[in-house]
């Protein structure tokens, strides 16, 4: 079961920052917080993950609140190519991920 | 990533055929696992090996099985394929990493995915 709670779908005009809400009130203290996106029908790409703290890297950032109940995905300049669904998913670190619907992401020139 | 390859990369079949897909990386990765994705949907899990001699099933396992010949190769087969096998299937590696002070984390990497019809 996907532990998760994202919106079906998300607009965002291109250079703008995308903001990616998850929810995930049930998560427990040694579970990580996982994002992934799909580019069409290509394979899930690794995007970040965190477990405590804020995260950041060439892609995007991870904003976690501080109760762990939920965050956010942050694409700080969004363009075209970034238009996929990307999903959040929680996990422990030793189990096969496990993925919901997700959130389909347009990018709008 | 072209590090894990999925072999075929489509396949048109008939209901009651033998089919296998392969899988391979060179990632090096002790962890191996098959997704499906239908229509619409999310990834669900099929079976996961941890080692060679480690096989797991996942949340959908009936009607597939799966072969660890070696670290670097996963197979799945479907035995008597049916139209509702109809799907993209993926393969994924991982490494379980460790992370100071928090325990460890399981980054996968997916393969292109194969495309199956079975008519």
């Amino acid at each position: 079961d996907a532990k998760t709670t994202q919106p079906t779908s998300m607009d965002c005009a291109e250079g703008r920052a995308a903001n990616l809400p998850c929810n995930h009130s049930t998560i427990s203290g040694n579970e990580y917080v996982y994002w992934y996106r799909q580019i069409h029908s290509q394979g899930p790409q690794y995007i970040i993950h965190g477990l405590k703290n804020n995260e950041t890297n060439e892609m995007a950032s991870l904003i976690i609140t501080e109760d762990r109940k939920s965050s956010t995905l942050i694409l700080p300049h969004a363009t075209l190519r970034d238009t996929a669904v990307y999903y959040c998913i929680v996990s422990p670190g030793n189990t096969p991920l496990v993925f919901g619907k997700g959130t389909r992401l347009s990018v709008i020139a | 990533d072209a590090d894990v390859t999925q072999t075929p990369r489509n396949r048109i079949t008939k209901t009651g055929k033998r089919i296998m897909l392969e899988c391979s990386q060179t990632k090096g990765h002790d962890r191996m696992y098959w997704y499906r994705q239908d229509p619409g949907l999310g990834l669900r899990l099929i079976y996961y090996s941890f080692d060679v001699k480690d096989i797991n099933k996942g949340e959908i396992s009936d009607g597939y099985s799966v072969s660890r010949q070696a670290q670097a190769k996963f197979s799945l087969s479907l035995e008597s394929a049916i139209p509702n096998q109809t799907a993209l299937y993926f393969c994924a590696t991982s490494d379980f990493t460790g992370q100071g002070g928090g325990g460890s984390y399981n980054e996968q990497f997916f393969g292109p995915g194969t495309r199956l019809t079975v008519l």
